[in-house]
């Protein structure tokens, strides 16, 4: 069974980067794509990236200048930078497995997330 | 900027069913955007119930089924129960720009 479990500081101060990192456990990550959401106390949820081991990476257009995924296959984790971040980037993290082939293309398990607060 | 649109509320009878939509602004949404609805209870990760449109998960509840309706992908519940009263969140695949989230329904069983 596929289990994911966030990690990273719970505050962060306004124009420095965040950073977060999601370890793997159950299966290896060179088998899928792997992904960070978020949602603000109250709101919905956002997309922020996925990537690929290989190098294929998408990123949330309206992030894209700001954030950066990267995977390291010997630790079985990947991780999530955010520069320059702001009160509106307080958000709780989630991390999440994506199942993507010819047919199918699914975010599934999660993990439980981890709530990262931007400090003034 | 590409928006998904779902109702922001739905009020249901316990027992009744009730429908809930994924509305995309490019235009109708078909089985190539991968629809996937979760359901989010308070202090929870979110939870997938359905995946390529219709297709369930082993935790998912039979009254909980997936299908494109009216060019929207739509999450219907039926013989809704008291445990139905969550959050529920639709995700469509936009191909090269990603996916996108839809804003969330809340539903209420009363």
């Amino acid at each position: 069974q596929v289990r994911l479990q966030e990690s990273g500081p719970g505050l962060v101060k306004s124009s420095e980067t965040l950073s977060l990192t999601c370890t793997v456990s159950g299966d290896s990550i060179n088998n899928y794509f792997w992904s960070w959401i978020r949602q603000p106390p109250g709101k919905g949820l956002e997309w922020v990236a996925y990537t690929f081991f290989g190098g294929s990476t998408k990123y949330n257009p309206s992030l894209k200048s700001r954030v950066a995924i990267s995977v390291d296959t010997s630790k079985n984790q990947f991780s999530l930078n955010l520069d320059s971040v702001t009160a509106a980037d307080t958000a709780m993290y989630y991390c999440a497995r994506v199942i993507v082939d010819s047919q199918h293309l699914y975010f599934d398990p999660w993990g439980q997330g981890t709530l990262v607060t931007v400090s003034s | 900027q590409t928006v998904v649109t779902q109702e922001p509320s739905l009020t249901v009878s316990p027992g009744g069913t009730v429908t809930l939509t994924c509305a995309s602004s490019t235009g109708a949404v078909t089985n190539n955007y991968y629809p996937q609805w979760f359901q989010q209870k308070p202090g929870q990760a979110p939870r997938p119930l359905i995946y390529n449109t219709g297709n369930k998960y082993s935790w998912t509840p039979a009254r909980f089924s997936g299908s494109l309706l009216g060019g929207k992908a739509a999450l219907i519940l039926s013989g809704v129960q008291a445990d139905d009263e969550a959050d529920y969140y639709c995700l469509l695949y936009y191909g090269g720009n990603g996916v996108v989230f839809g804003g969330g329904t809340k539903v209420a069983v009363l």
